[in-house]
């Protein structure tokens, strides 16, 4: 069974704190991903990452950046959290080629006061 | 401009009823579709998928339809049952969203199963 874990479920942070969001695969799976999820808005992806130290913006990169120095790890980083980022995260996983199936882990309702 | 289009954002059932969440896109470079199913404050599921090339796919409960003409997809979930109340996603793959892993995702349907 494939395990996309996340650090928090639950985080409370104040304007303009610098947050990062923690996402680990146990599947050797080469792309990982983040996403907010809004009501009303769906799953709107924030970056992406097809290999280690890569990356590509997603569709709302702004105020957002990634790091992966490692292969199970992804890291979603808020530079200066403001509140209209208060929102579910959300990070997934997946192996390339035919299979496009992506991974979901718990996601983490981050809250900016 | 969306991609992915879930025109109904709920749908409340019988349970023992039929259950038909709808789904359209607007890409014609999509080529393989996906449901997943999300509770509250937890991550998405994978559901059931669909390639291009099939018009049906059925899982159990579960049965996807296809109509690449239409442009539409559809999930069928018989008999529906109070556990398979849920936000429903409906999303798309292939090379029309920027690259062949890439998911593009509806906003979602909200499903009740009235008991």
């Amino acid at each position: 069974d494939v395990k996309v874990t996340q650090s928090s479920r639950y985080l409370v942070k104040r304007t303009g704190e610098k947050v990062f969001l923690e996402c680990v695969q146990d599947m050797d799976h080469e792309n990982m991903f983040w996403y907010r999820q809004d009501p009303g808005l769906g799953l709107r992806l924030i970056y992406f990452s097809y290999d280690v130290k890569m990356k590509e913006k997603g569709d709302i990169p702004e105020g957002y950046s990634v790091s992966r120095e490692k292969k199970e790890r992804f890291s979603l980083i808020l530079e200066s959290a403001s509140t209209n980022q208060t929102s579910m995260y959300l990070c997934a996983s997946s192996t390339p080629g035919g299979r496009v199936e992506q991974y979901f882990g718990p996601g983490t309702r981050l809250t900016v006061t | 401009d969306q991609q992915v289009k879930q025109n109904s954002p709920s749908l409340s059932v019988q349970e023992g009823r039929i259950s038909i969440l709808n789904c359209d896109y607007t890409n014609s470079m999509f080529d393989y579709f996906l449901w997943y199913k999300k509770y509250p404050a937890e991550g998405p599921t994978f559901l059931i998928s669909i390639s291009s090339i099939k018009d049906k796919n059925e899982d159990g409960r579960f049965t996807v339809f296809l109509n690449k003409s239409a442009k539409h997809l559809s999930l069928h979930i018989v008999p529906s049952q109070p556990g398979d109340s849920a936000v429903y996603f409906c999303a798309a793959s292939g090379k029309g969203g920027g690259s062949n892993y890439k998911l593009t995702f509806g906003k979602g349907t909200l499903l009740t199963v009235n008991p």
